[in-house]
Formats: structure tokens, C-alpha cells, sequence
């Protein structure tokens, strides 16, 4: 298994472009997540889907930011425009959908974003 | 609301010595808890997790995490370090719900 694939790794961009980050989830995984890893806040949640379906997105920080899953084996995170204080590492998760909380989420390696 | 607290963002420990990472926890209701090590550059990986099976749960890479209901504690423990051991440690707690709800992580510094 290939595991959770993020694209890009890395994204440099300049104030006001739209930025978008891909994420395919590991194949059969029912849920998607959705981080963003800064040094002040840490690891936060942004939103997360079931079957294709938003679950929860009270973690995205502003309109700015919109997320897609148009099919199970793919996913989008746009942010537009975009600002420098979006500079993060914006991770991907996914996880089978067994109806237990306690299943493993298996995360991507991330993309970096950098926002001049 | 469930949270964790981890005590300590860096440690600092010699190769070949104990380590004790600290992790407790707020919960209203029995909460499912998970360790996770992020390696410079790479994304987060499951180290273990306690599901209320048995309290002293056993990892990868010759971790174990003690649940002490107690203590409200979930305190992970490597009895010999090794250089490779360093990297950033994150404590989460699910409250019985879709999310993970991650503490702010621990790095871990190893020294020859």
C-alpha cells in the first residue's frame, strides 16, 4: 500500500495566488482529515469527511479556505487568496470507517506551503 | 472539553538512557489515547493507543504507554534510547468521536 500521498511536498507562492493541496487517501479508508502544523499553534484539525461528505469543518480558519472530496480517492485544500500567515505544514489523514473512534489514522508526509 | 497536557516541549536524555515522556489528560467520559512520533520532515506515525483493553499498552520501536486512570495519565517510557529515537512525540486523546484532539508534542533530543 502506498500509504496517504499529498501533493505537493512543497509550495512557494506569493501573496494573493490561490494555492491548491491534493490528497489521495489510502485506498477503503471511509475518513479524511484535513491539518495544519504551525510552531505557535501547533496541530490543528481543519475538517474532516465521511464517504465524501463534510463532517465537521469548524476548524477552518476563514472563508478563505474551501476543501472538496469529489470521490473517495481524492481530495482538495484551496486557500484563496492566500497570505502569508498561512505558512504551515498542511497534512493529510485517512482512516478506515469501522464505526470505532480507536481506528489508526495514517497521515501523509504533508506539504510545506510558504506564502510570501 | 477533552484536551492533553504535555509536560515538557523538549527532553533531552543520553543514548542508552530512560525515557519518559509525559502526557495527562481531560476526559469526561473513558477516553480512547494515542502516542504518535513525527520524524523531521515526514508526517505523524501511530507509535500505539489505548483502546481500554490492558492499561499498559506496548509500541513500535520498544515504546510502552502506562494508562492510570488515577492520574489521569498516559505517560509514554523507553527504558534504553537510542539516537534514533529522536524526534517529536505527540499525545492525543479521542473523547469517543471522529477527532483527534493532539497535545502540543514533545521533541526529543538524544545525545551520544
Amino acid at each position: 500500500d502506498a500509504g496517504v500521498i499529498q501533493s505537493p511536498r512543497h509550495e512557494v507562492t506569493e501573496m494573493g495566488q490561490e494555492v491548491t493541496l491534493r490528497c489521495k487517501p489510502i485506498s477503503g479508508h471511509d475518513y479524511l482529515f484535513w491539518y495544519r502544523q504551525t510552531m505557535m499553534r501547533g496541530l490543528e484539525l481543519l475538517i474532516y469527511f465521511n464517504n465524501n461528505v463534510p463532517i465537521d469543518d469548524s476548524g477552518m480558519p476563514e472563508d478563505r479556505f474551501s476543501a472538496k472530496m469529489p470521490n473517495a480517492s481524492f481530495s482538495t485544500l484551496k486557500i484563496q487568496p492566500s497570505e502569508p500567515r498561512d505558512s504551515a505544514v498542511y497534512f493529510c489523514a485517512s482512516r478506515a470507517g469501522t464505526g470505532t473512534s480507536t481506528d489508526t489514522q495514517y497521515f501523509g508526509p504533508g506539504t510545506r506551503l510558504t506564502v510570501l | 472539553a477533552q484536551s492533553v497536557t504535555q509536560l515538557g516541549s523538549h527532553v533531552s536524555v543520553s543514548e542508552g538512557a530512560l525515557v519518559l515522556l509525559r502526557c495527562n489528560y481531560s476526559s469526561s467520559v473513558p477516553p480512547y489515547l494515542f502516542w504518535y512520533v513525527q520524524y523531521p520532515n515526514q508526517g505523524l506515525q501511530l507509535l500505539l493507543k489505548y483502546t481500554s483493553a490492558a492499561t499498559l499498552v506496548k509500541g513500535i520501536n520498544g515504546f510502552e504507554a502506562e494508562f492510570k486512570k488515577s492520574e489521569t495519565s498516559f505517560h509514554l517510557t523507553k527504558p534504553s534510547a537510542h539516537m534514533s529515537d529522536a524526534a517529536e512525540y505527540f499525545c492525543a486523546v479521542t473523547p469517543n468521536t471522529d477527532k483527534l484532539i493532539f497535545g502540543t508534542g514533545t521533541r526529543l533530543q538524544v545525545f551520544p
